[in-house]
């Protein structure tokens, strides 16, 4: 089955500094990753999605990057503020009515 | 977007009693939802897929008459613990696929039930 590697597994950055966040697939056959936020005690919120036949995505601050030849694919954060603080999971998924596995999740920490 | 409501959204109960969570979907039919269990500082993991109208699928390791599981409509999924003990004492999450966002592999999670059993 898939197995999705995430790193790392905490990331703390000054406000308004880059957060890059990296998973690692090993599925050959998977073609959709979503991102989700969790916040403490909330459930995962997406914020972003890639499918295979797009390299980059991006929305407003936050892009995905996807090398599927190298099965791995990167979320970026840019101009970081406080509320960006949460937990980050990756996932990967053959697509259609398939299961998702996750990530093992980043702790991102924004101080002011 | 898609809205997922659940239902508790914490409940505390005593060794050897059922508990019911309830999943719906708000403003789409969801016509596969999932349930997944979350432990502290961990990432999902999910026990099972529902199907409208049609037997869950449950992962393996999951008891499927300890985690019954029932879809009985397009917006609503339930999870029943049942002979709850302290070691089910969680956080329970659903999601809900809208097959009409994108491709319809997107799905949207519910807000999480905290289960405490004492």
């Amino acid at each position: 089955g898939e197995n999705v590697e995430q790193h790392p597994s905490t990331l703390s950055v000054q406000e308004g500094d880059s957060a890059v966040i990296k998973c690692t697939y090993s599925d050959s056959a998977s073609n959709y990753f979503p991102w989700y936020k969790q916040e403490l005690g909330k459930g995962p919120q997406l914020i972003i999605d890639i499918r295979s036949n797009v390299g980059e995505k991006k929305d407003q601050r936050i892009a995905v990057t996807l090398n599927k030849t190298a099965k791995h694919f990167s979320l970026h954060i840019t101009e970081t503020q406080p509320e960006d603080s949460a937990v980050y999971f990756c996932a990967a998924s053959p697509g259609g009515y398939q299961k998702v596995t996750f990530g093992t999740g980043t702790k991102l920490q924004v101080i002011p | 977007g898609a809205v997922v409501s659940q239902h508790p959204s914490r409940v505390i109960c005593k060794s050897g009693t059922s508990v019911k969570i309830e999943c719906r979907s708000l403003d789409f039919q969801a016509t596969t939802m999932f349930w997944y269990r979350q432990f502290p500082k961990q990432s999902l993991m999910l026990m099972a897929t529902s199907n409208e109208g049609s037997k869950a699928t449950y992962e393996q390791g999951v008891e499927k008459d300890k985690f019954l599981i029932n879809h009985a409509s397009l917006t609503l999924s339930t999870l029943t613990v049942t002979s709850a003990h302290p070691e089910d004492s969680s956080f329970y999450i659903c999601s809900a696929r809208d097959p009409l966002a994108g491709r319809g592999e997107t799905q949207y999670f519910g807000p999480g039930t905290r289960l405490l059993v004492l």
